[in-house]
């Protein structure tokens, strides 16, 4: 199942700079868009999401982006911190599916001092 | 803060045993959740439930699986005949409403060792 993508399983940052964590989608009857952060040995845990009918959202550091025409949205955090240091899911859910959600496989963010 | 509980943290068990694993969800919340992430794969839907019954579930979920809440607090799955395709670290979740992910609190997670 390949419906939501994130090709980078990785990402180093440094303290300060900007994360730049992308993913990419292939199902239009997507209408609901998250982004997850775990860390080891715990369950995911909320972080920031978007409706199809916006292009930005925004809250603190976090930022999401969507693009729909390219089905595509990124997820920017600024000022990078090391406690960001985790793994970062995308997730996409259909408006006739509410508890369904589409994982990406994940990018581990590393943020160095 | 309210928090998902999930016990044990660890399960092992032989290849065609039945397990159960047990969730407690956050106590206003009336919708909740199976997922699990087999290692190195993604975490994937398994079955959402709500007033006392499957309202979706996936493929994965087949007659092998059944989910239960045997009283007001614990929301358990139950595996009866366990493969070894079984192993996977499997979360519990939970929701006051089903309509949006973003209300869905996981817990911490079950990892289930089928030998």
């Amino acid at each position: 199942d390949q419906q939501v993508k994130q090709n980078s399983p990785s990402l180093s940052v440094q303290e300060g700079r900007i994360s730049i964590l992308n993913c990419d989608y292939t199902n239009s009857m997507f209408d609901y868009f998250l982004w997850y952060k775990k860390y080891p040995a715990e369950g995911p845990t909320f972080l920031i999401s978007i409706s199809s009918i916006k292009d930005k959202n925004e809250d603190g550091r976090f930022t999401v982006f969507l693009n729909k025409s390219a089905k595509h949205l990124s997820l920017h955090i600024v000022p990078s911190q090391p406690g960001d240091s985790a793994v970062y899911f995308c997730a996409a859910r259909r408006t006739d599916s509410w508890g369904k959600l589409q994982f990406g496989a994940g990018t581990q963010v590393v943020v160095t001092p | 803060e309210p928090e998902v509980t999930q016990t044990p943290s660890h399960q092992v068990t032989q290849m065609g045993q039945e397990v159960i694993l047990r969730c407690v969800p956050i106590s206003n919340h009336l919708y909740f959740y199976w997922y699990r992430q087999i290692l190195g794969q993604k975490v994937e839907f398994l079955v959402s439930f709500y007033n006392n019954e499957i309202s979706e579930k996936s493929e994965i979920f087949d007659d092998q699986f059944s989910v239960e809440r045997p009283d007001g607090s614990n929301f358990t799955l139950k595996i009866r005949s366990t493969k070894l395709e079984d192993s996977a670290m499997y979360f519990c979740a939970s929701s006051e409403r089903g309509t949006q992910g973003k209300e869905l609190f996981f817990g911490s997670g079950t990892q289930l060792s089928v030998l």
